[in-house]
């Protein structure tokens, strides 16, 4: 079974700042992972994904993850915050060969 | 390209009424998804269709809820009748489906956001 795990449901950053947003996953085989952004009222946004190509992934708006097989992580990071980047960003996993999404539960983002 | 289209936005209803949600796909997408987004949650999927049929509606509560995608095309979720516990946010999102050779990256509509009084 796969399952996401983001810690902190909330992260305040001050303009600038780095960002950081925690995703950790559980999968029994080679996962496939994403970056979802959703601003207030409307749907969620693909930022970025992991397909087992390069481990670090460049995503829209300055967005970046790196995939850690060891640490089971998938962390979304961007160097400097803006204020433009306050949303929910959600993680999800899949595999190969199926459409079945797990999504994490969200982290809120201040700036 | 247009996006995934969804409407209403919003719908306030009151509860034992009927209610219904529209989808319309990316073009060329053959896979659609119906997702319920409760607040402070992340999506769940509620039923998947492969072009007209609906290949996983395992998760669909079957006694209130329906889903049709007729022409393969744009879709319809209809609850009938709502109840408190339905106020949400119903995703609708779409892909090219499995065999593409790569991920299947799904794309979001905006959703709409059901309030039942």
């Amino acid at each position: 079974a796969q399952s996401v795990t983001q810690l902190g449901s909330h992260v305040s950053v001050s303009e600038g700042a780095l960002v950081l947003l925690r995703c950790n996953y559980s999968s029994s085989v080679p996962p496939y992972l994403f970056w979802y952004v959703q601003y207030p009222n409307q749907g969620l946004q693909l930022l970025l994904k992991y397909t087992s190509a390069a481990t670090l992934v460049k995503g829209i708006n300055g967005f970046e993850a790196e995939f850690k097989k060891s640490e089971t992580s998938f962390h979304l990071t961007k160097p400097s915050a803006h204020m433009s980047d306050a949303a929910e960003y959600f993680c999800a996993v899949s595999t190969s060969g199926t459409y079945k999404y797990i999504f994490g539960t969200g982290t809120r983002l201040k700036v | 390209e247009a996006g995934v289209v969804q409407s209403p936005r919003y719908k306030i209803i009151e509860k034992k009424q009927p209610v219904a949600f529209w989808c319309n796909p990316i073009s060329g997408h053959n896979t659609l998804y119906w997702y319920l987004q409760n607040l402070g949650q992340g999506p769940e999927l509620l039923i998947r269709y492969e072009n007209e049929e609906a290949v996983d509606d395992s998760q669909l509560p079957k006694d209130r809820f329906s889903a049709e995608r007729l022409k393969g095309v744009d879709s319809t979720l209809k609850i009938q009748p709502a109840e408190l516990g339905d106020s949400a946010v119903y995703l609708c999102a779409s892909s090219f489906g499995l065999g593409t050779g790569e991920t299947d990256t799904q794309y979001f509509g905006p959703g709409t956001r059901l309030t039942v009084l």
